[in-house]
């Protein structure tokens, strides 16, 4: 079975500081990997994904997460957090043989101190 | 281009009753997925229709149906609502149905059972 783990369901970091927010995936194939972000009452926004094509993803709002096979490992980083990026955020992945079906993480909670 | 639109954006109902949500896609894209989120068992697959055919389907009873329409709009229906079918309810669209495909959500429908 393909799925992901986020380690850490809530984090907290001072606005400037670096973010770091883990996800691990299980998958025998290379995946599919996804990261989204999810502001209060609002639907998911993708932030970015890889598809293969390179190990280093860059996203959107700074953001960009590395590909790693061999620690199985997504992790989402950004250098410096802005009070705006306190939000869920969500890795998620998909298996070749299941179409657009997502496959979550239970999700990160990042909070911005001031 | 306008983004995914789902209708309504909250909604009351009580136990035994049925509710239909729905969702208009991306102009163009012809994938639509739904999602349950909840804080206890967080984004869950539910059903992903194109060109008007259901292609996967997840681990929910079968109270929980949809149907997709020639214009790719899509509708689920919920019937014989229980207090554990609150929730807020995902759609996403993309332009094929390929897991490599970005998705993208709308806003959500949020569900309350009483």
């Amino acid at each position: 079975a393909q799925s992901v783990t986020q380690l850490g369901s809530h984090v907290s970091v001072s606005e400037g500081a670096l973010v770091l927010l883990r996800c691990n995936y299980s998958s025998s194939v290379p995946p599919y990997l996804f990261w989204y972000v999810q502001y209060p009452n609002q639907g998911l926004q993708l932030l970015l994904k890889y598809t293969s094509a390179a190990t280093l993803v860059k996203g959107i709002n700074g953001f960009e997460a590395e590909f790693k096979k061999s620690e199985t490992s997504f992790h989402l980083t950004k250098p410096s957090a802005h009070m705006s990026d306190a939000a869920e955020y969500f890795c998620a992945v998909k298996r070749a043989n299941t179409g657009n079906q997502f496959y979550f993480g239970t999700g990160t909670s990042l909070t911005v101190i001031p | 281009k306008a983004g995914v639109t789902q209708t309504p954006r909250y909604l009351i109902k009580t136990r035994g009753q049925q509710v239909t949500l729905s969702c208009s896609p991306i102009s163009g894209h012809r994938s639509v997925s739904w999602y349950q989120q909840t804080p206890g068992q967080g984004l869950q697959f539910l059903f992903e229709y194109f060109s008007e055919t259901q292609r996967n389907k997840g681990n929910f009873p079968g109270r929980f149906s949809g149907r997709q329409f020639s214009n790719s709009r899509s509708e689920m229906n919920v019937s014989t609502l229980e207090l554990g079918d609150s929730a807020l309810y995902l759609c996403a669209s993309s332009l094929e149905a390929g897991h490599q495909e970005t998705q993208y959500f709308g806003p959500g429908t949020r569900l309350l059972v009483l």
